[in-house]
């Protein structure tokens, strides 16, 4: 049983568009983190989320903790936005990551 | 600021080696967390260290261990490896604790286990 969710597993966009992707849990966390990994490894957190919503730049990040779900949002995406996003909660004190979402953005 | 330094980068090991893996963290940073990354289950907590004592673990055998230095540079050992110990190994440090503090990664290790 994966205790962290994630959707869509793949996703495609033409540079320019909207992108949401969905990460549903199943326990009560403490904490949520949304973390970006390029090709060759490198993992960059993006944020950090206990509760409301937090912005930087283009992205955009959601919590709703009654209903155990967070939304990452990509406005006016571009290439440099491909990579896999990584969803992870902090349930007591251990990390549980989802399986990933891999973005490509073409021009 | 320098960031994560996590060494080496890339290594080659043989079934029922050892291996030990280097993380130095963020300048002022005291947590240090370690994490492996396969291509089968994805990315899994392994522990976290704060302040020279291990704080948190993850669900692995024994044969994975960690510690922590006074200068809060970490490493983690991996005795008698095993095919399916081959993986990117990563270590995050943070300022406060890895659970509500902002994490900042090394570049990994990659680890191939034959």
């Amino acid at each position: 049983k994966n205790e962290v969710e994630q959707s869509p597993q793949n996703l495609t966009a033409q540079e320019g568009e909207f992108i949401t992707i969905n990460c549903s849990y199943s326990v009560g966390i403490s904490a949520l983190h949304w973390l970006q990994q390029h090709p060759g490894g490198g993992i960059v957190s993006l944020f950090m989320l206990s509760s409301g919503k937090k912005k930087h730049g283009r992205l955009i990040a959601t919590i709703n903790i009654q209903e155990k779900h967070s939304s990452l949002h990509i406005t006016a995406s571009h290439p440099r936005d491909s990579a896999v996003y990584i969803c992870a909660v902090m349930y007591g004190n251990q990390f549980y990551f989802g399986t990933g979402t891999s973005l490509t953005v073409i021009p | 600021k320098a960031g994560v330094t996590q060494t080496p980068r890339y290594l080659i090991k043989t079934r029922g080696q050892q291996v030990t893996l280097s993380c130095s963290p963020i300048s002022g940073h005291r947590s240090v967390s370690w994490y492996q990354q396969t291509p089968g289950q994805g990315l899994q907590f392994l522990f976290e260290y704060f302040s020279e004592t291990q704080r948190n673990k993850g669900n692995f055998p024994g044969r994975f261990s960690g510690r922590q230095f006074s200068n809060s540079r970490s490493e983690m050992n991996v005795s008698t490896l095993e095919l399916g110990d081959s993986a990117l190994y990563l270590c995050a440090s943070s300022s406060s604790s890895h659970v509500t503090g902002e994490l900042f990664f090394g570049e990994g290790s990659r680890l191939t286990v034959l």
